[in-house]
């Protein structure tokens, strides 16, 4: 069947930009996070959302990012004027259940701020 | 100190050697060990998990953790060309946030 999917594949911006990174998750997933892959570093933990409960946004490095996660479906990343330290590998990952540690990912986002 | 210690690499084998690769962690309260497999512009796919100290194989792959010593170790007999890949170390407690090694890279020659 079909796995995660992110749009778009990459994005090149300026820095002061804002941009939007979407995530598409398995169908039938109740949960979903977001996760940032710099180089040389680790996974990153950003969001989670579950079903129709409050998100956990306790990663979220500062207030210009925010996610939104429309239906218990799709969900969109968004931050507000990009900073080259934002420069980075978004990748979303879902699970059948809440709290599972058998995430699937989907190929990420790169994004480039110039 | 880092929660997370994993070796970047890279690391070079011939085909059908052994890798070994390897992490440490600092957190206790780790009680899920993962190994997670990154090929070249791909998202992370789970390879391996347990909850245990010991062994577990899975075809070529075994992975080991040693509680005690806070240390866990993936092993892949008879490397393929295409097991190159970046393998990367994954921790999780009682929640959904999981913990990452900076990953290693291997590249098994042909």
């Amino acid at each position: 069947g079909a796995g995660v999917s992110q749009s778009p594949s990459n994005k090149v911006t300026e820095k002061g930009k804002d941009v939007e990174l979407r995530c598409d998750p398995i169908s039938g997933h109740t949960a979903l996070y977001w996760y940032r892959q710099s180089l040389g570093q680790g996974l990153e933990f950003l969001i989670y959302f579950q079903g129709n409960s409050a998100p956990d946004k306790s990663g979220l490095p500062s207030d210009r990012f925010s996610a939104e996660r429309t239906g218990g479906s799709v969900s969109t990343l968004t931050i507000q004027r990009t900073q080259q330290e934002d420069s980075a590998v978004y990748l979303c990952a879902s699970s059948l259940e809440g709290a599972s540690i058998a995430q699937y990912f989907g190929p990420g986002t790169r994004l480039t701020v110039l | 100190q880092k929660e997370v210690e994993q070796d970047p690499g890279p690391l070079s084998v011939p085909e059908g050697a052994i890798v070994s690769l390897n992490c440490t962690y600092s957190n206790s309260a780790f009680q899920y060990f993962m190994w997670y497999r990154q090929y070249s512009r791909k998202g992370p796919e789970l390879l391996m998990y347990t909850y245990s100290s010991g062994n577990k194989e899975d075809g070529r792959f075994t992975a080991q953790v040693d509680k005690s010593s806070k240390y866990i170790s993936l092993f892949i007999r008879d490397s393929q060309p295409s097991d190159s890949a970046t393998y990367l170390c994954a921790f999780g407690s009682n929640d959904y946030k999981l913990s990452f090694g900076a990953g290693t890279t291997v590249t098994v020659r042909a």
